[in-house]
């Protein structure tokens, strides 16, 4: 059955310092992958998808299929990024099934 | 429409109680689903609409949970004999239902609480 785990409940950084938020999956077939945060006080959106390969508000995530992993990386983190993240994965039937979520603070 | 709306937006209740959670999705959007979301766990997967096909019912926790989607609109999560560990948001969304790469658009949420 597919999974997704994202093993930090809450990772703590400085302004400016790089920020990186893990997710691995198991799943048996091709992959569609996701990240979507939720700020506070709104409502849970997407951030960006694997098949866009963009960066949205300079995060960004490369799927490595040998480590099942689908990482969102930011070179500097800034104060307003401090939000709830979790990882995404969309089945062949597009059910999305989420990770338990990573919590984001970012100090000043 | 102006988004997923979700009602009420709480949901104070007494254990034993049944309650009904209400979902209107996007216009046009055939894709639905339902979500719960504690501390400690994340977004939880309930039950999955598609279209006409019958849905996707896996994550529902006990068989006091249930849900309708009727004429492919409006969605009711129906909770029955509610217990304290049922408190949490329950989220919906919706997707236009094309694709694996489609984003979902959330609610804001039913926060339940069971006395």
């Amino acid at each position: 059955a597919q999974r997704v785990t994202q093993p930090e409940k809450l990772l703590s950084v400085f302004k400016g310092a790089p920020v990186e938020l893990k997710c691995n999956y198991s799943y048996s077939g091709s992959p569609e992958l996701f990240w979507y945060v939720q700020y506070s006080r709104q409502r849970l959106q997407l951030l960006l998808r694997h098949i866009s390969r963009e960066s949205i508000k300079g995060f960004t995530a490369d799927l490595n299929k040998g480590e099942t992993s689908f990482h969102l990386k930011k070179p500097f983190a800034q104060e307003e990024d401090s939000a709830m993240y979790y990882c995404a994965l969309a089945d062949s039937s597009y059910k999305l099934i989420f990770g338990s979520g990573t919590r984001l603070l970012v100090r000043p | 429409g102006a988004g997923v709306s979700q009602s009420p937006s709480n949901k104070v209740t007494e254990k034993g109680k049944d309650v009904e959670l209400r979902c209107d999705p996007i216009s046009g959007h055939t894709a639905l689903y339902w979500y719960r979301q504690s501390l400690g766990q994340g977004l939880e997967f309930l039950i999955y609409f598609q279209g006409n096909s019958a849905p996707d019912k896996s994550g529902l926790p006990s068989d006091r949970f249930s849900a309708e989607r009727t004429g492919g609109s409006v969605s009711t999560l129906t909770i029955q004999r509610t217990q304290q560990e049922d408190s949490a948001v329950y989220l919906c969304a919706s997707s236009p239902g094309q694709g694996r790469f489609e984003k979902l658009f959330f609610g804001s949420g039913t926060q339940l609480s069971v006395l």
